[in-house]
C-alpha cells in the first residue's frame, strides 16, 4: 500500500508569491489533515478536510487556504509569502474506520526568501 | 491548544525501559490517548493509541491511569533508533488532533 505522497518535496520562493502544495492520501482514506512545522512554533494543525469539505481549521490567517478533491487528493496555498512562512508543511492521511490514525507524508519543505 | 503535558526532554542509555509521561488532566470521555513520534528529518508516525485499558504493540506499551488523567509510553528496551520526540496527543470525536511540543527523547549508547 503506498504511502502518503507529499510534492514537491522542496520549494524556494520569494515574498509576496504565493505556492500550492500538493498530497496524495493512502488509497481509501478520506480524510486530509494539514500541518505547519516550525523550530518556534512547533507542529500547527492547519485544517483538515473531509470528502472534499474543510471539516476542522487551526487558527492561522486567510493566506493558507486548501481545498480537496474527489479523488481525496488534497492541496493547500499560501498566498502572499511572508518570511515566517518557511517551514515543513505535512500532510497526514487517515481512515474512517478501525484505528483512525494519522498517516504522515514526508513533507514539503518551503523557504521563502 | 494542546490539551497535554509532556516533559521538554529525557534520557535513556541504550537497551534500558523508557517511561515517557503525559499529563491530560481536561480529557472527556470519549477522547482516545494517542502517541506519535518523529524521527529526524522524518514526519510524524503512529506508536500507539487506547481509550481506557493498558496496550501493547510491537513497537510500545501504553500504560492509562485509572481515572484517564495521565498516561505513559514504555519503550521496553530503548535503541538508538528510538531517538526521537514523542507526542501525546488526545484525539477527540470529531478528529480534531492538535500537537503539543513533545519529549525529545535522546538515547545515549
Amino acid at each position: 500500500k503506498a504511502g502518503v505522497t507529499q510534492t514537491p518535496r522542496y520549494l524556494i520562493k520569494t515574498r509576496g508569491q504565493q505556492v500550492t502544495l500538493s498530497c496524495s492520501p493512502i488509497s481509501g482514506h478520506r480524510s486530509v489533515s494539514w500541518y505547519q512545522q516550525t523550530p518556534g512554533q512547533g507542529l500547527q494543525f492547519l485544517f483538515e478536510y473531509f470528502s472534499e469539505t474543510q471539516r476542522n481549521k487551526g487558527n492561522f490567517p486567510g493566506r493558507f487556504s486548501g481545498r480537496q478533491f474527489s479523488n481525496s487528493r488534497s492541496e493547500m496555498n499560501v498566498s502572499t509569502l511572508e518570511l515566517g512562512d518557511s517551514a515543513l508543511y505535512l500532510c497526514a492521511s487517515r481512515g474512517v474506520s478501525g484505528a483512525n490514525v494519522l498517516t504522515f507524508g514526508a513533507g514539503s519543505r518551503l523557504t521563502v526568501l | 491548544d494542546a490539551k497535554t503535558t509532556q516533559p521538554n526532554s529525557m534520557e535513556s542509555n541504550e537497551e534500558e525501559p523508557v517511561h515517557l509521561p503525559c499529563n491530560h488532566s481536561t480529557i472527556s470521555g470519549t477522547d482516545y490517548i494517542h502517541w506519535y513520534r518523529q524521527l529526524p528529518s522524518q514526519g510524524p508516525e503512529y506508536v500507539i493509541h487506547g481509550l481506557t485499558s493498558n496496550v501493547n504493540n510491537r513497537m510500545a506499551s501504553l500504560a492509562i491511569a485509572e481515572d484517564r488523567k495521565s498516561s505513559t509510553l514504555i519503550l521496553h528496551r530503548a535503541t538508538l533508533r528510538d531517538a526521537a520526540v514523542y507526542y501525546c496527543i488526545l484525539r477527540p470525536v470529531n478528529n480534531d488532533m492538535r500537537f503539543g511540543a513533545g519529549t525529545r527523547l535522546t538515547v545515549k549508547p
